[in-house]
Parts: structure tokens; C-alpha cells; sequence
């Protein structure tokens, strides 16, 4: 069955750098787009990025714009994001999820989702 | 950018029809997904592509999307129904959208 395990979260200061990992599993990773969204303590979902099944096309949400990059790696079936400039507000639980469905170009919705990792930023 | 309304909370009696819905600037040109989310849980696809179902979700929950306001529908409310459900879509110039979220209450 389809498994997504992210890692990397934890606490980190304002202005540093962290990257999040999603280990893929029960599926063939290389055909499906992944997003990353987030979730603040308490608030709604705010979708963060998303990269197609081959790496060619990558979308940010105008909060991380030129500070996330969203990653891959087929090989691996591993997604990333690297989050530089961190700022209090990146505070959240940062979900990786896959498209419904094979090889869309950005425009699928998720449906499985990770359990989420915490990224708590923080003097 | 745009922006998805969505009711803050709906309520509604067990064995009974909830109707959460998701308003837009012509929401009913677009797809519009929904998503339930439980507590300590992360979230759930039940609707895509406006009224498609993922497998193993119940026929209880449909949708709908037309003019400026998408809904989803679930049929006789069962007490493990009781989640936040979203809505998203993707536009050309925003990209992925979510709404705010609606509480539903099993009563």
C-alpha cells in the first residue's frame, strides 16, 4: 500500500536552513507529481509546493517563493524540500503527498498523504 | 489571488444530510477537490475533480460544483464523519488554493 514517511523537522532558529525528506513507498514514485503542504498549530492547510513525476516543472506558494525548493529524487523515491530564510510564520506540520493520479503537469490534486513532520522555528 | 469561502462551522444531526460548501469568483469553471481531516490525523481526499470519488470513500459523500459555489454533500452523517473538511482547486494564476476549513459537528 502507498506509504509516505517524511523526517528532517525539528527546531530550528530564525534565518537558518532545514531540509525535509519524504521516503515513497508502495507505488511507482517516478510516474506521480508530489506537493508539500503545510500546516500551521491550529489554522487551515496552505499547499507549499509542488514538482512534477519527471523534476521538469515546480510550483511555490507565494509565501515560500525563492526560499523553499522542492526536489526529487526517482532513483531514491524520495521527495525533498530545502527551506532557507526560515521565519517564524514557516511554523507547521509540512505534509508531502502524492497526485491522484500518473503523470500530471502540476494541476492534480494529492491523495495520500504523509503524517506530517514538525518544523518549529523559534529564537 | 484566489480565494475559497467556505463556511467557518456546520452542524447537523446523525442519519441526517450536511451540506458544506466552498464559494469562488466562477468556482463552477474550475475542479474543485475536498478533503476530510480528523483530528490528530493528517488529511483525506473524499471528493476530486468536483464530484469523483478516490476508492474505499464511502457513496455517502458527493459533490457538486456550479456558478460560484462548490458543495459537498454527505448523506446519513455517521458520529465518524465529525472532521474539518476542505476544499481546494487549482487556478493558472495562484496555483493550489485551499479554503478555510469547515468544522462539521455530529450533534
Amino acid at each position: 500500500q502507498v506509504q509516505l514517511v517524511e523526517s528532517g523537522g525539528g527546531v530550528v532558529q530564525p534565518g537558518r536552513s532545514l531540509r525535509l525528506s519524504c521516503s515513497a513507498s508502495g507505488f511507482t514514485f517516478r510516474s506521480y507529481g508530489m506537493h508539500w503542504v503545510r500546516q500551521a498549530p491550529g489554522k487551515g492547510l496552505e499547499w507549499v509546493a509542488v514538482i512534477t513525476y519527471d523534476g521538469s516543472k515546480k510550483y511555490y506558494g507565494d509565501s515560500v517563493e525563492g526560499r523553499f525548493t522542492i526536489s526529487r529524487d526517482n532513483s531514491k523515491n524520495t521527495l525533498y524540500m530545502q527551506m532557507n530564510s526560515l521565519r517564524a510564520e514557516d511554523t507547521a506540520v509540512y505534509y508531502c503527498a502524492k497526485d491522484v493520479a500518473k503523470n500530471c503537469a502540476g494541476d492534480c490534486p494529492p491523495d495520500y498523504w504523509g503524517q506530517g513532520t514538525l518544523v518549529t522555528v523559534s529564537p | 489571488s484566489y480565494v475559497l469561502t467556505q463556511p467557518p462551522s456546520v452542524s447537523v444531526a446523525p442519519g441526517q444530510t450536511a451540506r458544506i460548501t466552498c464559494g469562488g469568483n466562477n468556482i463552477g469553471s474550475k475542479n474543485v477537490h475536498w478533503y476530510q481531516q480528523k483530528s490528530g490525523q493528517a488529511p483525506v481526499l473524499v471528493v476530486y475533480d468536483n464530484s469523483d470519488r478516490p476508492s474505499g470513500i464511502p457513496e455517502r459523500f458527493s459533490g457538486a460544483n456550479s456558478g460560484n459555489t462548490a458543495t459537498l454533500t454527505i448523506s446519513r452523517v455517521e458520529a465518524g464523519d465529525e472532521a474539518d473538511y476542505y476544499c481546494q482547486m487549482w487556478d493558472r494564476s495562484s496555483d493550489w488554493v485551499f479554503g478555510g476549513g469547515t468544522k462539521l459537528t455530529v450533534l
